[in-house]
């Protein structure tokens, strides 16, 4: 079964510093996408940056990009010039097939804090 | 953008009466919904597939007759939390693909946050 891991239960960073969260993966597949995404006090989950496995190139989203280890199956998340809004949970994810169906897998999250 | 509309974001009822969640696809149609949920601090974890016109796939330890999924529409799939008790409660997210986009990711709702007392 696929696994995410997050190994950073918490962390913090200075307003408009940069930030960079882990994440790694288990999966014996070649296709798939993986995910980053926040979810704030108010629980929302919102989409930060997807990742396409066949794509060797990074995916960036104005302050935010990944930087992609497919070999390392890596997948981490730097936030550059952090703002006090960046502040809440963000989860890693993995989506693939099975079986006919789409399956994502969460991490277990890390809780960043931006500090003024 | 594509919105999914959950309804509704919090409910506090008594143990052992049935709780119904609904999910709505506002703006696309919708061939399949998935529900999550989420305990206190801790990851989302994927309840059960729904697929419009047909019988929900569950994942591995959720119980059918206790998490009853619906998914009537290409629009709506509800969930009904039976005989509910305090164990129950938790924060459940549904979320949407859109049929028209595919390789596009799932849309989230805003969640509910149910608790039984």
């Amino acid at each position: 079964a696929q696994t995410v891991t997050q190994s950073q239960p918490e962390m913090s960073v200075q307003e408009a510093e940069t930030v960079t969260l882990s994440c790694t993966y288990d999966t014996s597949e070649s296709d798939y996408y993986l995910f980053w995404y926040k979810q704030p006090p108010s629980r929302q989950m919102i989409l930060v940056i997807r990742q396409e496995a066949y794509k060797q190139q990074n995916a960036t989203e104005n302050r935010f990009s990944v930087n992609f280890q497919k070999a390392a199956k890596s997948f981490s998340l730097k936030i550059s010039d952090s703002q006090l809004g960046d502040a809440a949970m963000y989860f890693c994810a993995y989506s693939t097939w099975e079986e006919g169906s789409e399956k994502l897998v969460f991490g277990k999250g890390t809780k960043l804090t931006v500090n003024p | 953008g594509a919105v999914v509309s959950q309804h509704p974001s919090w409910v506090i009822c008594k143990s052992g009466t049935s709780v119904k969640i609904e999910c709505r696809s506002l703006d696309f149609q919708a061939t399949t919904m998935f529900w999550y949920r989420q305990f206190p601090k801790q990851s989302l974890m994927l309840m059960a597939t729904s697929n419009e016109g047909s019988k929900a796939t569950y994942e591995q330890g959720v119980e059918k007759d206790k998490f009853l999924i619906n998914h009537a529409s290409l629009t709506l799939s509800t969930l009904t939390v039976t005989s509910a008790h305090p164990e129950d409660s938790s924060f459940y997210i549904c979320s949407a693909r859109d049929r028209s986009t595919e390789n596009q990711p799932q849309h989230f709702g805003d969640g509910t946050r149910l608790s039984i007392l």
